[in-house]
């Protein structure tokens, strides 16, 4: 079965830094976009980061500019999301999803079962 | 930055009902939309993609259709399993933004 799998989510204090980690199975990560979403508890989901095969292209919402970034190692077969100067606002469950192409469509076919990350004293 | 307008953003229904959901968009994105189930704890499954395209595997009690501004969901007879948030996402342009969602409930 394909399946993404998130790491890396936790309790980490106002300022800090956590990086998550997104890892497949039975899939090439490295063909595809894939992308960061995220879920405040109890509100909606949010489009955080995507990025291309290679690492070439990236975008980031507002929000997270100059704090997070969105980084692939394809060789590791592997997503990952640096989070810097974290805010109680970032407080969320994150989700990496895959961006398929072709006759598979264009929008979040895959998604890993999220990782929860709690920005808090 | 496109903003999703979905609604409504709850309603109660029964089983067997006929359902849709409205999304429109701050401006037009082509058919650049994709709708998502999610349940309680769980992550969002998608539905439909291209605006109007059902994924392999979703039951074809669900249909989508739409382009440019405004988009909808139909769910044709409403099943016990389809109890669920519901969001569209616009993927045409840079922030991607989903709808607030629209929480369906048993009546």
């Amino acid at each position: 079965e394909v399946q993404l799998v998130e790491s890396g989510g936790g309790l980490v204090q106002p300022g800090g830094s956590l990086r998550l980690s997104c890892t497949a199975s039975r899939l090439t990560l490295g063909r595809y976009w894939m992308a960061w979403v995220r879920q405040a508890p109890g509100k909606g989901l949010e489009w955080v980061a995507n990025i291309k095969q290679d690492g070439s292209e990236t975008h980031h919402v507002d929000s997270v500019k100059g704090r997070f970034t969105i980084s692939r190692d394809n060789a590791k077969n592997s997503l990952y999301l640096q989070m810097n100067s974290l805010r109680a606002e970032d407080t969320a469950v994150y989700y990496c999803a895959r961006r398929p192409y072709g006759d598979d469509g264009d929008v979040f076919d895959i998604w890993g079962q999220g990782t929860m990350v709690t920005v808090s004293s | 930055d496109i903003q999703m307008t979905q609604s409504p953003s709850s309603l109660s229904a029964s089983v067997g009902d006929r359902v849709t959901i409205t999304c429109r968009a701050s401006q037009g994105i082509r058919n650049d939309l994709g709708w998502f189930q999610q349940k309680p704890g769980k992550a969002p499954k998608r539905l439909i993609y291209g605006a109007s395209s059902l994924q392999s595997g979703v039951p074809s009690r669900f249909s989508a259709s739409g382009s440019g501004t405004e988009f909808t969901l139909t769910i044709s007879s409403l099943q016990p399993e389809d109890f669920a948030t519901y969001y569209c996402l616009q993927h045409n342009s840079y922030p991607w933004t989903f709808g607030q969602g629209t929480k369906v409930e048993i009546k």
